[in-house]
């Protein structure tokens, strides 16, 4: 059983479409999250939702939009995508927003922006 | 604001033979919690071991253990007894007690030769 699933796995498009990524987590937790690996590995925190409320808002651009129809899920939105958003995207789920609550990963979403 | 440096961007180590990875971080905070977590080549990002900064007494999980110095603000990741399945990314993360996200360091690479 998937605890942290996302879809796709792999995405290819060009620059200027529009692109969604979807998580789900279900292991019932509350807190869900948005890292973005970049080229050089580098992982850095996008957005996090408690409960279906925006927590965190990194400095994102806004072409992107997180949206969280329930606690299970929470899915990425991006515009206009550009080159620079070629990275893999992790979503991540804790049971709260306690710094002891171990946050599980799901298994990255590869995109490439041509 | 919090920076987590590894100073080591790639490590080896013989199959059996033990191998320490470096970590160091900086923070005003007394209170916070230290993460290792692990990137295969299948992208997924596991939990490894973590560490309450309270907490006086090293970590260990099976063959993995911590050497976390409060004072000198280093967290080491010490593998024992390695095996091919250990070669992956690993990444130390920091997370304070005021907050949910995760701070990433730049990671190291390990290779395990047979």
């Amino acid at each position: 059983d998937t605890a942290v699933s996302q879809t796709p796995k792999y995405l290819v498009t060009q620059m200027g479409n529009d692109k969604s990524i979807k998580c789900e987590q279900n292991l019932g937790h509350d807190t869900m999250y948005w890292y973005k690996q970049d080229s050089k590995k580098f992982l850095k925190i996008m957005f996090s939702y408690n409960n279906k409320e925006l927590i965190i808002n990194e400095t994102v651009p806004n072409r992107f939009s997180p949206k969280s129809p329930d606690k299970a899920h929470l899915n990425l939105h991006i515009n206009s995508l550009e080159l620079g958003d070629s990275a893999v995207y992790f979503c991540a789920s804790s049971l709260r927003m306690a710094p002891a609550d171990t946050q599980y990963f799901g298994p990255g979403t590869r995109l490439t922006v041509l | 604001a919090q920076t987590v440096t590894q100073s080591q961007p790639e490590m080896s180590v013989q199959e059996a033979e033990t191998v320490t990875l470096s970590c160091t971080y900086d923070t005003s905070e007394s209170d916070y919690y230290l993460f290792w977590y692990k990137q295969p080549p299948s992208r997924q990002m596991i939990l490894v071991i973590r560490q309450e900064a309270y907490k006086q007494q090293n970590a260990t999980e099976n063959r993995f253990s911590v050497n976390f110095q409060k004072a000198a603000k280093s967290f080491s990741l010490k593998i024992s007894d390695s095996q091919l399945g250990d070669a992956a990314m690993y990444f130390c993360a920091y997370k304070v007690t005021s907050g949910s996200r995760l701070t990433f360091g730049e990671g190291t690479q390990l290779t395990v030769n047979p």
